[in-house]
């Protein structure tokens, strides 16, 4: 049973617009959501978090925002780079942090490709 | 990014024989972890670790054995490896000086044949 899904396994934007993933998970208990990004033959980055208390949070060309009501969360890119190509995870975390004894639950990830 | 070190990078094994793959990080962080990434399933827990000698079982940890024996080394071992355990494997740590965000070491593949 998969806790936490991103139903696009991929993703095709073009330069300069909006860069939209969605991931939705099923576990109320989850409190604390995060996106890494994984370019091939190197380890999954952490890209930025969000706590359950709040509605958003942006760090430069990046924000997510999290509808708890809908068990729903967002990474929007703006603008697209070339270099934002790669596969986005979104994970969740039981408890108000990111690490912790029990780890992240994962998504399945969703590859993003920028087109010039 | 924390410094996360796994050795060996890439191997090739045959079935049956044991495989164990080091992780070392430098932060000094409590926890840390072990991972398996394949196509289609994301990112798998495989088990954790707490602290020192303090171990447990995370998602798809039947075949799998770990140990801490010191806070910066974590050890997992494949004892008696079969095709199904060919992956990718991750290591990773946090702690509270990160914000307990996880950080991820550069990843080990393993073919079993």
């Amino acid at each position: 049973d998969q806790q936490v899904k991103q139903n696009s396994p991929s993703l095709s934007v073009q330069e300069g617009r909006i860069s939209i993933l969605n991931c939705d998970y099923t576990n109320s208990m989850f409190d604390y959501f995060l996106w890494y990004k994984k370019y091939p033959a190197e380890g999954p980055t952490f890209l930025i978090s969000i706590s359950s208390i709040k509605d958003k949070n942006e760090d430069g060309r990046f924000t997510v925002f999290l509808n708890k009501s809908a068990k729903h969360l967002s990474l929007h890119i703006v603008p697209s780079q070339p270099g934002d190509s790669a596969v986005y995870f979104c994970a969740a975390s039981l408890g108000n942090s990111g690490g912790g004894a029990d780890g992240l639950t994962f998504g399945k990830g969703t590859h993003l490709i920028i087109q010039p | 990014d924390a410094g996360i070190t796994q050795s060996p990078r890439h191997k090739v094994t045959e079935t049956g024989t044991p495989v164990t793959l080091r992780c070392h990080q430098t932060e000094n962080h409590r926890y840390m972890y072990w991972y398996r990434q394949d196509p289609g399933h994301g990112l798998r827990l495989i088990h954790y670790s707490y602290g020192v000698k303090d171990t447990d079982k995370g998602e798809v940890s039947d075949g799998y054995s770990v140990s801490r024996s010191k806070t910066e080394d974590f050890l997992l071992t494949l004892e008696s490896a079969t095709s199904s355990q060919t992956s990718v494997y991750f290591c990773a740590s946090s702690g509270t000086d990160s914000g307990n965000t996880i950080y991820f070491g550069e990843g080990s593949w393993l073919t079993v044949v």
